[in-house]
């Protein structure tokens, strides 16, 4: 498949740990994230978002956690799975903007 | 319901050709938003379109340009081509732009040799 980013930061865990990928974003006005996932030669497919009047929320297997202060996000994925093997991504939102701002990603890689 | 559908998948040009790449969103989202993806930029912002307005633009050059049909399908072309521009292009759409999940297509992959 095409590779999204060749010098990407690596994350490599074993086959049903626990996983944490952070993000620091970049505006301290913005009020909305996602964490996205992308698959080799596929678009990025959403997991799971926060608004900024929260600081924790969590999904199926996965958790972000949002720390206003320190304007850093993490996603925490449970039990790690082989299909979770991609590239994950943070992106920020501020209201009225229309646009987002992608942080540079985290490649995760699964080891069974 | 069909996705985001993003055409064509696939394109190989030359510097100084021009290129459009079609989007048609998820029906009934109204906000189709573009990104180029690279290797060395990540996903960078292009523009945002609402009911056929532009509503905010990246910093990329005058080169790139969007349009948005009153059916909400959307284009962008490219004019004057660069090896730089080789990228995957990305379409996203919403429901009504701003904040919340924005459904991505497969991409536009754009080599200029």
């Amino acid at each position: 498949g095409e590779s999204v980013g060749l010098h990407l930061p690596t994350l490599s865990v074993q086959e049903g740990d626990n996983s944490i990928i952070n993000c620091a974003y970049s505006n301290s006005a913005s009020d909305y994230f996602i964490w996205y996932k992308q698959e080799s030669g596929k678009g990025p497919q959403f997991i799971i978002d926060i608004r900024s009047n929260m600081d924790k929320r969590q999904g199926q297997r996965v958790t972000v956690l949002l720390n206003k202060t320190v304007k850093h996000l993490s996603l925490q994925i449970a039990a790690t799975q082989p299909g979770d093997s991609a590239v994950y991504f943070c992106a920020e939102h501020t209201s009225g903007t229309y646009k987002y701002i992608f942080g540079t990603g985290t490649r995760l890689k699964v080891l069974a | 319901k069909a996705g985001v559908t993003q055409t064509p998948r696939y394109l190989i040009k030359t510097r100084g050709q021009q290129v459009t790449l079609s989007c048609s969103p998820i029906s009934g989202h109204r906000s189709v938003s573009w990104y180029q993806q690279t290797p060395g930029q990540g996903l960078q912002f292009l523009f945002e379109y609402f009911s056929e307005t532009q509503r905010n633009k990246g910093n990329f050059p005058g080169r790139f340009s969007g349009r948005q049909f009153s059916n909400s399908r959307s284009e962008m072309n490219v004019s004057t081509l660069e090896l730089g521009d080789s990228a995957l292009y990305l379409c996203a759409s919403s429901i009504q732009g701003g904040s919340g999940e924005l459904f991505f297509g497969e991409g536009s992959r754009l080599t200029v040799l």
